[in-house]
């Protein structure tokens, strides 16, 4: 059962242009969304968060957008930079009220590359 | 840098060994999660603690164990190592649920 989807394996664009990440879930209980940037046998950057109660979230060069009802985030990058390229995951959490635990799902993250 | 160490950073041991892999949370994070990835896989959840207490359990195998001691690193137990344990182990700190989560730079752990 993946509740969090990247369909995009990959996505190149140019140098300059506006990247666009995409990302699904299904389970409603997420309640706080997170992109990672994550280079070969490295640990995840951070990069950007979203609460639910919000549909945007800016800094610097990326935004974040929540579309709560088509269960739908994307991370845009404008603009793109070769540095930028790495394989990008978004994730999702929600509480687990019984314990105040939480974790977060990633998706199966999506490869971009930025060409000079 | 993150601020979330990890030590070692690769460990080669043989089948049906027990290894502990370390982790440091960022200072001030009270809440440190497991995470493994095996080749060609995502990154899977393995367990939560916070501030000692373990809050969120993956589907973690019964041969691995974890514990976060009082000043706040975790241990990762795997034991009867089998060769389909080999992967990266990321651990990442936050200081709440529900905020940020960093991650350590990882240790792979290759079984032979």
């Amino acid at each position: 059962d993946q509740q969090v989807k990247q369909n995009s394996p990959s996505l190149s664009v140019q140098e300059g242009r506006i990247s666009i990440l995409n990302c699904d879930y299904t389970n409603s209980m997420f309640d706080y969304f997170l992109w990672y940037k994550k280079y070969p046998a490295e640990g995840p950057t951070f990069l950007i968060s979203i609460s639910s109660i919000k549909d945007k979230n800016e800094d610097g060069r990326f935004t974040v957008f929540l579309n709560k009802s088509a269960k739908h985030l994307s991370l845009h990058i404008v603009p793109s930079q070769p540095g930028d390229s790495a394989v990008y995951f978004c994730a999702a959490s929600a509480r687990e009220w019984e314990t105040s635990g939480s974790r977060l799902t990633f998706g199966e993250g999506t490869q971009l590359t930025v060409n000079p | 840098d993150s601020g979330v160490t990890q030590t070692p950073k690769h460990l080669i041991t043989a089948t049906g060994q027990r290894v502990t892999l370390r982790c440091s949370p960022r200072s001030g994070d009270l809440s440190v999660y497991w995470y493994q990835q095996s080749l060609d896989q995502g990154l899977q959840f393995l367990i939560q603690y916070y501030n000692g207490e373990e809050r969120a359990k993956g589907n973690i195998l019964e041969r691995f164990s974890a514990q976060q001691f009082p000043d706040l690193h975790s241990e990762l137990n795997l034991s009867s190592l089998e060769l389909g344990d080999s992967a990266l182990y990321f651990c990442a700190s936050s200081v709440e649920t529900l905020t940020e989560a960093f991650f350590g730079q990882g240790t792979r752990l290759t079984v032979v």
